[in-house]
């Protein structure tokens, strides 16, 4: 069964630079979610989107911005990347707008 | 805000035992949901509730949603090695986000 495809795997900044992910949806979901994860830490709620519009945000810094598009990818993108923004992401998608999220591989961030 | 306590933190078996682990709340959630992470992948949905007082089994996996609605707890029966990893509760609290607040996980290690 086809997951939710997150891309890259893997992504090395340096400071201040940008960063630019994104999550591929499992079709048909129209619901993206974005959560972050510190080294043994538990995922961090960041935003959310439900047929292409904000339905939620949580600690998502003001330097991050996200959007959904028409064929329901979402990408996050990351301005002047700092140290601590190193850290594991990842997008889940569901269908509506319900717990059951299903998650990506992932992508790992960091920032030198 | 809203906090799941999970608990154990860590849990260290032998093959062939049942393990328990658990969740609890201040908060009332509407959904609990038990996810298993691997190193470096993405956390992989087991099982959902969404009922207060529902069962469910996932093949050696039994996890139930609490009456009070602000607890939850996963059984595995029989471990083998392949259990090890991380285990999350998470649950969607009420008020309409659909965001999940994540337990900080169990940690298990299953010696063959």
């Amino acid at each position: 069964a086809a997951g939710v495809i997150q891309s890259p795997r893997h992504l090395i900044k340096e400071k201040r630079e940008t960063a630019t992910l994104k999550c591929y949806p499992i079709p048909r979901h129209d619901t993206v979610y974005w959560y972050q994860q510190g080294p043994g830490q538990d995922p961090q709620f960041l935003i959310s989107f439900y047929e292409k519009m904000q339905s939620d945000k949580g600690s998502i810094p003001d330097r991050f911005s996200a959007q959904q598009f028409s064929d329901y990818h979402s990408e996050l993108n990351m301005s002047s990347l700092e140290l601590g923004d190193s850290a594991l992401y990842f997008c889940a998608s569901s269908l509506g707008r319900t717990a059951e999220a299903f998650f990506g591989q992932g992508t790992r961030l960091t920032v030198v | 805000g809203q906090q799941l306590n999970q608990s154990p933190q860590s849990m260290f078996i032998q093959e062939g035992e049942d393990v328990s682990m658990n969740c609890t709340s201040s908060s009332i959630f509407n959904t609990w949901l038990w996810y298993k992470q691997e190193p470096g992948e993405g956390p992989v949905l087991l099982i959902a509730l969404y009922k207060a007082g529902e069962l469910t089994s996932n093949g050696r996996l039994t996890a139930q949603f609490g009456i009070t609605r602000k607890d939850s707890f996963l059984n595995i029966s029989a471990s083998i090695p392949s259990d090890v990893g991380i285990y999350f509760c998470a649950g969607q609290a009420q008020g309409g986000s659909e965001k999940l607040v994540f337990g900080k996980g169990t940690k298990l290690t299953v010696n063959p």
